[in-house]
């Protein structure tokens, strides 16, 4: 069965530090990978996804994630975080058969000034 | 084009009360989906749809019920509201059949309180 980890509950940082979200995951299938973002009091928004070619993909606010099979990895970073990064991101893995998306417990990442 | 919209924004019920979440999506989706999200645990699959007319259990169906009303519309019942059922309730949706890897989007949430 499908299942993510995701290591760290919070993360607090100061803004333009770097940041890594980690994420672990288990897969008895092939591996479709997910970073959601939900911002306060809003629903999730897909930041990037890996579903095949380029092990290293991009979103359009500056975030990429890395997909390492030998490590059952696909760890969120960011070179310089803005205070508006402020939000919960979820890693998600593809569930299979039923179309859905196994969610992590999400990371909590808090920017400070 | 709103996406997925959701009703309502807030619900508080007591113990034994029904009520139903209702979901609506614009994009032409085949699949639609609810997820609830509790405090530390994620989202979790209650029930989904993967064309219109049927639906399927997901990891945690018990308490609810939910119809696929048209290609647009996917409702969730609770027929007896109990206080575990208190959470945040998200619909989703995606282009194409459940089995493909397809972006799922999502609604604003249903927060709901059963007291």
């Amino acid at each position: 069965a499908q299942s993510v980890t995701q290591l760290d509950s919070q993360v607090p940082v100061f803004e333009e530090a770097p940041v890594e979200l980690r994420c672990n995951y288990s897969s008895s299938v092939s591996v479709y990978l997910f970073w959601y973002v939900q911002y306060p009091n809003q629903g999730l928004q897909l930041l990037l996804k890996y579903l095949s070619g380029s092990t290293l993909v991009e979103s359009i606010n500056g975030f990429e994630a890395e997909f390492n099979k030998s490590q059952t990895s696909f760890h969120l970073r960011k070179p310089s975080v803005h205070i508006s990064d402020t939000a919960e991101y979820f890693c998600a893995v593809y569930g299979g058969s039923q179309g859905n998306l196994i969610f992590g417990k999400g990371t909590k990442l808090s920017v400070k000034p | 084009n709103a996406g997925v919209t959701q009703t309502p924004k807030f619900q508080v019920l007591k113990t034994g009360q029904s009520m139903t979440l209702q979901c609506a999506q614009d994009m032409n989706h085949n699949s639609m989906y609810w997820y609830r999200q509790d405090p530390g645990m994620g989202l979790r699959l209650i029930y989904y749809s993967a064309s219109e007319g049927t639906t399927d259990k997901g990891e945690v169906p018990n308490g609810y019920n939910v119809s696929r009303l048209n290609k647009r519309e996917f409702s969730l019942r609770l027929e007896s509201a109990a206080p575990s059922q208190t959470s945040v309730y998200f619909c989703a949706s995606s282009e194409g059949p459940a089995g493909a890897q397809d972006t799922q989007y999502f609604g604003p949430g249903t927060r709901l309180t059963v007291l």
